[in-house]
């Protein structure tokens, strides 16, 4: 059974510097990779989604890398900023097999301090 | 604008005191999801749906129901819920997962469910 996990399961960072969060998984026969945002008391936003032909992606400040064969992902955060304060998860979804479902990380959660 | 909408957003019942969450997307996606999210325990889902009349089991199903009689509603059921079914649950959509599975995932906002 799919395994993801998130270390560390909580950051903080002064307002400014550049971070990398990471994501493993335990099974590397995956589709694609998502990167969600998750604010308190708030849904999950779609971040970065990357197909597992694919080495990353880049959206503005965020660059999300992946290495399906040594099942990891990272997240890069570049000169991190107060608004980026969120907890962040990561998830696969499996390319092979009948479920058609995504495992999620347990997540990091982000604080930027100004 | 293109949302998820989860109605109640915060809930406070019974035990066996039957309730209903509903959920509705207006962006005509196929595939439709209910997750639950504890702490430690990250997100878990519990059923799914990839169109009209079609649901499955996901991780965690017992206890829980769903429905999916038309494209836009995703409705999850508790018939007889229990204190461990409190919870902060999130339903979620996206177009076809079946033959494009690279697909973003739109997430509700959110409904917390406490059971005493």
């Amino acid at each position: 059974k799919q395994e993801v996990t998130q270390i560390p399961a909580a950051l903080s960072v002064p307002e400014g510097e550049n971070l990398v969060l990471n994501c493993s998984f335990t099974d590397s026969a995956i589709y694609n990779l998502q990167w969600f945002r998750q604010d308190p008391g708030k849904g999950l936003t779609s971040l970065l989604l990357i197909q597992s032909s694919q080495r990353e992606q880049t959206s503005g400040r965020l660059n999300a890398s992946l290495d399906k064969s040594s099942g990891r992902s990272t997240l890069y955060i570049a000169a991190s900023q107060p608004g980026d304060s969120a907890t962040y998860l990561c998830a696969v979804y499996p390319s092979s097999g009948s479920a058609r479902q995504l495992t999620f990380g347990s997540g990091t959660q982000l604080t930027v301090l100004p | 604008e293109a949302q998820v909408t989860q109605n109640p957003r915060y809930l406070i019942t019974v035990t066996g005191k039957k309730l209903t969450v509903t959920c509705s997307q207006n962006m005509n996606h196929e595939y439709m999801s209910w997750y639950r999210q504890d702490p430690g325990l990250g997100l878990r889902q519990i059923y799914y749906s990839m169109n009209v009349e079609v649901t499955d089991k996901g991780d965690v199903p017992e206890g829980y129901k769903v429905s999916r009689k038309e494209k836009r509603n995703f409705p999850l059921i508790l018939e007889s819920p229990s204190p461990n079914q409190t919870s902060l649950y999130f339903c979620a959509s996206s177009r076809d997962q079946a033959t494009r599975r690279n697909e973003k995932l739109f997430f509700g906002s959110g409904t917390q469910l406490s059971v005493l």
